[in-house]
């Protein structure tokens, strides 16, 4: 079964800093994964995601992430972070098995510090 | 375009009584999602839809839930005899699903959730 680690609870940084959001994954096969973001009352947005080809994947908001194979890693980054990037995100991943269910990370909270 | 549609927002029930749940997802997608969101479980997959037909009930966690979709559209999560530990935020979402064959028929979106509180 497919299976996310976000290791850290809350990722603090100073606005204008350099943010990066961590994701390990566990699947059976080639992955494919995204990110997630759910701001306060509200439902899941996405963000990007890695299905094939290049392995530095931009998407909405400024945000990229890399897939890294060898380390089965997904991190979330951000050159600069804003005060309004203060949210909840999660990584989620998919097998190739046909199996269409997205198993998701705990989910990392994001302050972005004036 | 119309996003992924929930009703209703908030659901609050005393415990024993059935819930419906009801969701709208976009339009022309064919596959549809359940999830649940809980503080002490985070997100949970409970049951996918592909059309009307539901391939993947697996994460249904007791015989007291169970969904339907109908005409491959608007799809209706039912809780029987409803337990204080099912109180979660319960999502949906869909996908342009397996028919689709391009690489957006990857991408599921939420809809912003049906709270529930089992008094």
């Amino acid at each position: 079964a497919q299976s996310v680690a976000q290791p850290e609870d809350q990722v603090n940084v100073a606005e204008g800093n350099p943010l990066t959001v961590k994701c390990t994954y566990s699947v059976s096969g080639n992955p494919y994964l995204f990110w997630y973001v759910q701001y306060p009352n509200r439902g899941l947005q996405f963000l990007l995601k890695y299905i094939t080809g290049d392995n530095l994947v931009k998407g909405s908001y400024g945000f990229e992430a890399e897939f890294n194979k060898s380390q089965t890693s997904f991190h979330l980054k951000k050159p600069s972070a804003l005060v309004s990037d203060s949210a909840l995100y999660f990584c989620a991943v998919r097998d190739t098995t046909g199996n269409n269910r997205l198993a998701f990370g705990k989910g990392n909270q994001v302050v972005v510090i004036p | 375009g119309a996003g992924v549609s929930q009703s209703p927002s908030n659901k609050v029930t005393e415990k024993g009584k059935d819930v419906e749940l009801r969701c709208d997802p976009i339009s022309g997608h064919t596959a549809l999602y359940w999830y649940r969101q809980s503080l002490g479980q985070g997100l949970e997959f409970l049951i996918y839809f592909q059309g009307n037909s539901a391939p993947d009930k697996s994460g249904l966690p007791s015989d007291r839930f169970s969904a339907e979709r109908t005409g491959g559209s608007v799809s209706t999560l039912t809780i029987q005899r409803t337990q204080q530990e099912d109180s979660a935020v319960y999502l949906c979402a869909s996908s342009l699903g397996a028919t689709s064959g391009g690489l957006d028929s990857y991408e599921q979106y939420f809809g912003p959730g049906t709270r529930l509180t089992v008094t």
